[in-house]
């Protein structure tokens, strides 16, 4: 069985400090993962993900994450927050699957204060 | 292309009522998903569809049924509605040619059960 675990349903930053979100996954073979952010009433978009190959990817607006497989890690990170980054942000795995689908974590909503 | 999109937007039903949720995509993809979230509970993936014809159950599949007789279009069911439904409900879709491509995520239906 696959799962993924958010620590910390909520995280708050001042603006500029560094954002970091922390996702371990739990799988028996390696994972497809991903983060997707949900701005306030909105769907979800993809952040970035991790495949293969290199293990820090670079995604959208800043973010980047690092895959730790000794770890089971896959924690978001921001060098300088900004208030437009306040959102709710989810980890997301994926074994090799055909089909794919989706095991998400509960999620964190990061808060970002002027 | 308007992407994934979602009808309706609101909807409050009284219990034991029925309804259908439609999701529609213009992207020509093969594979499309339907997710209820819930606060502090992440998304959790109700049912989904490798191509026309053809569905499949999820993690939280009771009391929901779908259908994908188009491509484009996949509804959600919903029977005999029970307030433990209510939520907010995203449709997603992907494209086929790899697993690990990204989902693309409708706005949402805000449904409440009465």
């Amino acid at each position: 069985a696959q799962s993924v675990t958010q620590l910390g349903s909520h995280v708050s930053v001042s603006e500029g400090a560094l954002v970091l979100l922390r996702c371990n996954y739990s799988s028996s073979v390696p994972p497809y993962l991903f983060w997707y952010v949900q701005y306030p009433n909105q769907g979800l978009q993809l952040l970035l993900k991790y495949t293969t190959g290199a293990t820090l990817v670079k995604g959208i607006n800043g973010f980047e994450a690092e895959f730790k497989k000794s770890e089971t890690s896959f924690h978001l990170t921001k060098p300088s927050a900004h208030m437009s980054d306040a959102a709710e942000y989810f980890c997301a795995v994926i074994l090799y699957s055909g089909y794919s689908t989706l095991t998400f974590g509960k999620g964190t909503m990061l808060l970002v204060s002027p | 292309n308007a992407g994934v999109t979602q009808t309706p937007k609101f909807r409050v039903l009284k219990t034991g009522q029925s309804m259908t949720l439609l999701c529609a995509q213009d992207m020509n993809h093969e594979y499309m998903y339907w997710y209820r979230q819930d606060p502090g509970m992440g998304l959790r993936l109700i049912h989904y569809s490798v191509g026309e014809g053809t569905t499949a159950k999820g993690e939280v599949p009771d009391g929901y049924n779908v259908s994908r007789l188009k491509k484009q279009n996949f509804l959600l069911g919903l029977e005999s509605a029970a307030p433990s439904q209510t939520s907010v409900y995203f449709c997603a879709s992907r494209d086929r040619s790899s697993s690990y491509n990204e989902q693309f995520f409708g706005p949402g239906t805000r449904l409440t059960v009465l």
